[in-house]
């Protein structure tokens, strides 16, 4: 079946505009996660939604970040005002239980 | 908070070649933990994982243990080839399998 794919994958922004992020996990995966990976770095935790519930957003940077997965399916990550410092690969996963499926990522380049 | 320390690369073996890629963690009650690989330009993966104590995880000829009283998984592989040449990355998840990361080792294998 299907994996987790993520949209678009490559995303060039100037400084100062707002982004979107989606993502379309494995049909009926409960979990839903957002990573951000800076080059040569791992992935940092962002936020966890079980179904529509968002449970934990403690990894988000700022308050520029803002995700939402309103019908506990499809996942949008928005970043405001975006700055040069969240160039990074945006990483979606889904679960649901204890394997993590991760899709190819979102680029983000922010000049 | 929950970490993963694993060693820097860049790790340059020649093919057949015996790997090992350390990794400790620090987490609060008994997580499970992971190897992760990134080959270039393809997602995450997952490449082998253990749940308890004394677990050992295998996949593709590579093996870790899980060792509580080390705080340790090492990543082992017999004889490496040229298509293992990627990033692989340490991982650990608790509670609702958040993951942690560490900060990924790159091997290069060389004919």
């Amino acid at each position: 079946g299907a994996g987790v794919s993520q949209s678009p994958r490559y995303k060039v922004a100037k400084r100062g505009q707002d982004v979107a992020l989606r993502c379309d996990p494995i049909s009926g995966h409960v979990s839903l996660f957002w990573y951000q990976q800076a080059l040569g770095q791992g992935p940092e935790f962002l936020t966890y939604f079980q179904n529509e519930a968002q449970l934990d957003k403690s990894g988000l940077p700022s308050d520029r970040f803002f995700a939402e997965r309103p019908e506990g399916s499809v996942s949008t990550l928005k970043i405001q005002r975006t700055q040069q410092e969240d160039s990074a690969v945006y990483l979606c996963a889904s679960s649901t239980g204890d394997e993590q499926f991760f899709g190819p990522g979102t680029r983000l380049t922010v000049l | 908070g929950d970490s993963v320390t694993q060693m820097e690369g860049p790790v340059t073996l020649s093919e057949e070649a015996f790997l090992t890629i350390n990794c400790t963690y620090t987490a609060t009650g008994y997580p499970s933990l992971f190897w992760y690989v990134q080959y270039p330009g393809e997602g995450l993966q997952l490449l082998l994982k253990a749940t308890k104590a004394d677990d050992k995880g295998s996949n593709k000829g590579f093996e870790a243990t899980y060792r509580k009283e080390t705080t340790s998984f090492h990543l082992e592989k017999g004889s490496v080839q040229v298509s293992d040449s990627a990033v692989y990355f340490c991982a650990l998840a608790g509670g609702y399998q958040k993951v942690t990361f560490g900060t990924g080792t790159k091997l290069q294998v060389i004919p």
